[in-house]
């Protein structure tokens, strides 16, 4: 059972240069989601989807798009990388309904953009 | 704005201690209060959840108390071991929606 995979789990980016950071979730949840985990700050919600076809802006979207095709997949790209967006990438997904949240996580995608 | 704050940031204990994290929330819609713990290199993980009906709940060594009024909840863990080294997560979440705020984290240490 995969749960929740994150490639790459490491990549080095130039000023300027775009990427597509993937996700996949082998748990049918209609939930999605990606952070960005920086020192001191916890983690912060980038983008979010609540079924295929269906996004909203989380705290910190600036500088990053998301898509939702099919209910397994929720990339996250990066347009024009810049040295802020140097983290650590936590993609999580979970069943939409029910009074609790167990939201599960991937193993993460450390960026680093010099 | 930080809707969740944590401390401390760093918490160094014995073996068998009983290290405490605290957290402070601002919005009284916020129903659903779980922890996440996350070892290094990997993702955080659901320890423990509690709702604000309750005060206290228990799993295993790993108590939540919760205080309502104050606003203030916090993660207990009962005879600490080395293997509980890792970095926590308080977190809150509102109503239907199922976006988390997370605290900023606090690293545990718990020495052999």
């Amino acid at each position: 059972n995969a749960g929740v995979t994150q490639t790459p789990k490491f990549q080095v980016l130039k000023t300027g240069q775009s990427m597509t950071l993937q996700c996949a979730q082998d748990m049918n949840h209609e939930y999605m989601s990606w952070y960005r985990q920086d020192p001191g700050m916890g983690l912060r919600l980038i983008h979010y989807s609540v079924g295929a076809g269906i996004t909203d802006q989380g705290e910190v979207p600036n500088g990053y798009n998301v898509s939702r095709s099919t209910t397994e997949d929720f990339p996250l790209r990066l347009l024009s990388a810049a040295p802020s967006q140097t983290s650590v990438y936590f993609c999580a997904s979970s069943y939409y309904g029910g009074p609790t949240n167990i939201q599960y996580f991937g193993a993460g995608t450390r960026l680093s953009v010099l | 704005q930080q809707q969740v704050k944590q401390s401390p940031q760093s918490l160094i204990v014995q073996k068998g201690g009983i290290p405490i994290i605290n957290c402070a929330y601002e919005n009284t819609a916020f129903d659903y209060f779980p922890w996440y713990q996350q070892f290094p290199g990997k993702g955080p993980a659901l320890l423990i959840a509690i709702r604000p009906d309750v005060s206290e709940k228990k799993e295993g060594r790993f108590t939540i108390s919760f205080n309502k009024s104050a606003k203030q909840f916090s993660l207990h863990i009962m005879d600490s071991q080395p293997g509980d080294s890792a970095t926590y997560f308080c977190a809150a979440r509102m109503g239907s929606a199922r976006q988390l705020t997370f605290g900023s984290g606090t690293q545990l240490t718990v020495l052999p």
